[in-house]
């Protein structure tokens, strides 16, 4: 069975730009949640879909927004990159609630120069 | 904020020993799920090991275990037999309530197996 799968795995882009990431979940997964880690935050929630619907969205600017498809693939969008926005960001997936394990995926490394 | 906390940034342990990261936790939720993640230098999280907070027994894998103590709010991982590819970060997670699946994660703890 494959895992999660981020594309892409790099990518660098300059301020004022936009960026979209991807994550395709583990097959039969249908819940995807994003993470952004950074050397001083450290790993935080972005949000989290399921069923195409967002269940839950963590304290980041509207800038940053997502979303599912119908085949739980997820996207995450970042508009008017800022510098601050450099981060490994993370998607993991699980079947869906009421479930234990959360699988990530490689992770993206996006640098804003 | 309900907080992680891993209270060892960086810890070096000798090959084939065994090996205990500590994680302690607030929560006031009734019912919550606790995570560790191994994450490598290539940046992916590799999942480890669960413990769900009403389960009556601790959590083995192979060789992983997590050491919880529900009435002390901890929930420590031990390696045993370390190896060198145990080397790397890892982060002990909580699941704010059961059905949310946000995770809350620690700061982190640098382990580095020397031969």
């Amino acid at each position: 069975k494959a895992g999660v799968t981020q594309t892409p795995r790099y990518l660098i882009k300059t301020r004022g730009q936009q960026v979209t990431l991807s994550c395709s979940p583990i097959s039969g997964h249908r819940s995807v949640s994003w993470y952004q880690q950074t050397p001083g935050q450290g790993l935080q929630f972005l949000f989290e879909y399921f069923s195409e619907t967002q269940r839950n969205k963590g304290n980041f600017p509207g800038r940053f927004s997502g979303r599912q498809f119908s085949n739980s693939r997820s996207e995450m969008n970042v508009s008017t990159l800022e510098l601050g926005d450099s981060a490994l960001y993370l998607c993991a997936s699980n079947e869906g609630p009421e479930t234990g394990e959360l699988f990530f995926g490689e992770g993206s490394r996006l640098t804003v120069l | 904020a309900q907080k992680i906390t891993q209270t060892q940034p960086g810890m070096f342990v000798q090959e084939k020993e065994a090996v205990t990261l500590d994680c302690t936790y607030d929560t006031s939720d009734p019912s919550y799920g606790l995570f560790w993640y191994k994450q490598p230098s290539s940046g992916e999280m590799i999942f480890l090991i669960y413990q769900g907070s009403y389960d009556q027994q601790n959590a083995t894998e192979g060789r992983y275990s997590l050491n919880f103590q529900k009435a002390r709010k901890s929930a420590n991982l031990v390696i045993s037999a370390s190896q060198l590819g145990d080397s790397a970060m890892y982060f002990c997670a909580r699941r704010a309530n059961f059905g949310n699946e946000k995770l809350t994660f620690g700061t982190g703890t640098r382990l580095t197996i020397i031969p």
